[in-house]
């Protein structure tokens, strides 16, 4: 199988600092990946699109220097949570591609105080 | 971004029972996905429709996609309180590409 991996699972953090979220693919190399964002008893939104050794692409809406992407390399993307606010609370879910299959992780939540 | 839409939003019902759930969109994909996420959790992937008027089955599962590729549907026959979960569906717009449109969910009860 393909197996996502996030860090950390729950982050608290008060406004204003960053938070750093980490999404691994243990088992395959991804030359793409997908970030996304879940209120409560909502559906997935598409933050923005991660691909290794170029910028990512960001969804209408969404603030890149809020939300900085870092995919250095096959394995790994990282999103940081510029200073955070309590309207940043949610539940972040990162995907790897692999073969137009998407895998998912298993979710950061965050919440700012 | 072209929108999925899901119904039923909510769906309680007792174990035994069946249901479906329908995804509908004005727009056509050249695949579409179907997946289960609970609580707290990353959604898993159930399946993956690719072809207009594709049937598959998975145990108690049938999923369709329709023959024009804008819409799908999920039926589970005699549900069981461990089918419990958020079912998404989700589309790919273009073959070949990695993007996909979330559908609005269906959030199922299965009572015991």
């Amino acid at each position: 199988g393909a197996v996502v991996s996030q860090h950390p699972s729950r982050v608290i953090c008060k406004s204003g600092t960053s938070v750093k979220i980490e999404c691994r693919s243990l088992d395959f190399q991804a030359t793409t990946m997908f970030w996304y964002r879940q209120f409560p008893k909502q559906s997935l939104m598409l933050m923005a699109t991660s691909n290794e050794g170029s910028k990512a692409t960001y969804e209408q809406g969404v603030e890149k220097d809020k939300f900085l992407i870092n995919h250095a390399s096959l394995t790994l993307s990282t999103l940081t949570v510029t200073s955070a606010h309590p309207e940043d609370s949610s539940f972040y879910i990162c995907s790897a591609s692999r073969q137009e299959t998407q895998y998912f992780g298993p979710g950061t939540r965050l919440l700012v105080l | 971004t072209q929108l999925l839409e899901q119904s039923p939003q909510f769906l309680s019902i007792q174990e035994g029972e069946n249901l479906t759930v329908y995804c509908n969109s004005s727009s056509v994909f050249s695949s579409l996905q179907w997946y289960r996420q609970e609580p707290g959790e990353g959604p898993v992937l159930l399946v993956t429709v690719v072809t207009g008027g594709e049937v598959k089955k998975l145990k108690r599962l049938t999923f369709q996609f329709g023959d024009a590729r804008k819409d799908s549907s999920l039926h589970i026959t005699a549900a069981q309180p461990g089918d419990t979960g958020l079912y998404l569906c989700a589309g790919g717009p273009q073959t070949g590409a990695n993007n996909l449109f979330f559908g609005t969910g269906t959030r199922l009860t299965v009572i015991p």
